[in-house]
């Protein structure tokens, strides 16, 4: 069974950082391209960030490009997201999903950051 | 404001058939393939359909897809209450180099 459960979510303070985790089990991670959607209090899904299977090729959105960081590693069947100089408007549940073909196939259940003094 | 357009809430009665719309632009939906997603309140979002018009195992036919030009469109058939959800689609924008969603379209079973 496929499985991907998110973690390192939590409250900072504006201008802060955060490292979140995203465990992957029941599939070959190496295989597969992953992505990190976020979605805040009561708003629609935003995409933030890409990796490509071996880490070569990385896509992030405008909006927190220069801030945020995707990598991942594969020996640890794991996926991250650095995110730096973190914003009120930062704030929301951050899914990790599993890219197959040209759709997100797998999400895990999402982990909340909250950006607040 | 979303690069995909959506109707903010659509509303039909049990049994019935509902449409959703997605409108974008040739740099995502007119030339790359368009998922669906389910997000049920409190839960996270579940593909319904991909490739414009493909269902993952376990979904039934109730819930369709096609694709037009530089629109999408959902389709949901035999409408149950479970069915209340919010409905996001999603592609790839070669613009801007990103994946974009729609803003989502709260469904009301009647």
């Amino acid at each position: 069974e496929v499985q991907l459960v998110e973690s390192g979510g939590g409250l900072v303070q504006p201008g802060g950082s955060l490292r979140l985790s995203c465990a992957a089990s029941g599939f070959t991670f190496s295989n597969y391209r992953m992505n990190w959607v976020r979605q805040a209090p009561g708003k629609g899904l935003e995409w933030v960030s890409y990796i490509s299977t071996g880490s070569t090729t990385i896509y992030s959105a405008d909006s927190v490009k220069g801030r945020f960081t995707i990598s991942r590693d594969n020996a640890k069947n794991s996926l991250y997201l650095q995110m730096n100089s973190l914003r009120a408007e930062d704030t929301a549940v951050y899914f990790c999903a599993r890219e197959k073909g040209n759709t997100l196939d797998y999400w895990g259940q999402g982990t909340l950051v909250t950006v607040s003094s | 404001q979303s690069v995909l357009t959506q109707p903010p809430s659509v509303s039909a009665a049990p049994g019935q058939k509902v449409t959703i719309s997605c409108s974008g632009s040739t740099s995502n939906i007119g030339n790359n393939y368009v998922s669906w997603y389910q997000q049920l309140p409190g839960t996270a979002p579940k593909l319904l359909i991909y490739d414009n018009n493909k269902r993952p195992s376990g979904i039934p036919d109730r819930f369709s897809g096609s694709k037009s030009g530089t629109s999408a469109t959902l389709g949901i058939t035999g409408l149950q209450t479970g069915d209340e959800a919010d409905y996001y689609c999603e592609t790839w924008d070669t613009s801007l180099s990103a994946g974009v969603f729609g803003g989502g379209t709260k469904l009301t079973v009647l």
